[in-house]
């Protein structure tokens, strides 16, 4: 079946820098867009960025931008999210996702993963 | 960036009453690309509706969506048990997409 499975919790210190990792199973992995969405505890969702796995073009949120980068194997259908100078807002659930069409880089996000914990703290 | 905005904030209903969410952008996007998430407790949203009125694979027909410019409305006809959980709503017309800040549905 369709998913995306992410690697495992982290705690990272301050100033740290994070990679998660999803990798996605189940449908051509080229042809659809993936993205990253995060969630505060107790908050509402954050789009941080896509990747488009097939040329490995990205596009940022303007609050990120210089912080993130996005990457993808497509020998392992593999898609990668680097966050560096981690701050303690930057504790939350982190999540890859793909939209319900492929090639558009926006529509609905239909298959989520299953989120990575990541807690910043000294 | 568009803004989008939900309300109510919460709503308290009891199993098998109707539910209606609204979600209001600063300004009209392309199409009438939008989107409503469920998310329970401990889990990844779940999305419901796309473009705005198209259920997604699996959804029961008890949800549905409407709207267009800047006023979208999802209903959920008749609530069940596993339906009192946090909705979110958003656009993807504009880039970047933006969500909606969620609507608690709670029971009464």
């Amino acid at each position: 079946q369709v998913q995306l499975v992410q690697s495992g919790a982290e705690v990272k210190k301050p100033g740290a820098s994070l990679r998660v990792s999803c990798k996605a199973s189940g449908y051509a992995f080229t042809n659809y867009y993936i993205h990253w969405v995060r969630q505060a505890p107790g908050q509402g969702l954050e789009w941080m960025g896509v990747i488009n796995p097939r040329s490995g073009g990205t596009t940022y949120a303007q609050s990120f931008q210089g912080r993130v980068t996005m990457t993808r194997d497509t020998s392992t259908n593999t898609v990668y999210m680097e966050l560096s100078s981690l701050r303690s807002e930057d504790t939350a659930l982190y999540y890859c996702v793909r939209p319900v069409r492929d090639a558009r880089p926006w529509a609905g996000f239909e298959i989520w993963g299953q989120g990575t914990m990541v807690t910043v703290s000294s | 960036d568009i803004v989008l905005t939900q309300s109510p904030g919460t709503l308290s209903l009891s199993p098998g009453e109707r539910a209606t969410l609204s979600c209001r952008a600063s300004r009209t996007f392309s199409g009438s690309f939008l989107a409503w998430y469920q998310q329970r407790p401990g889990q990844a949203p779940r999305l419901l509706i796309y473009d705005a009125s198209t259920r997604a694979t699996g959804i029961p027909d008890r949800f549905s969506g409407s709207g267009s410019g800047t006023d979208f409305t999802l209903t959920i006809s008749r609530l069940e048990p596993e339906d009192f959980a946090v909705y979110y709503c958003q656009q993807y017309g504009n880039s970047p997409g933006t969500f909606g800040q969620g609507t608690k549905v709670e029971i009464k």
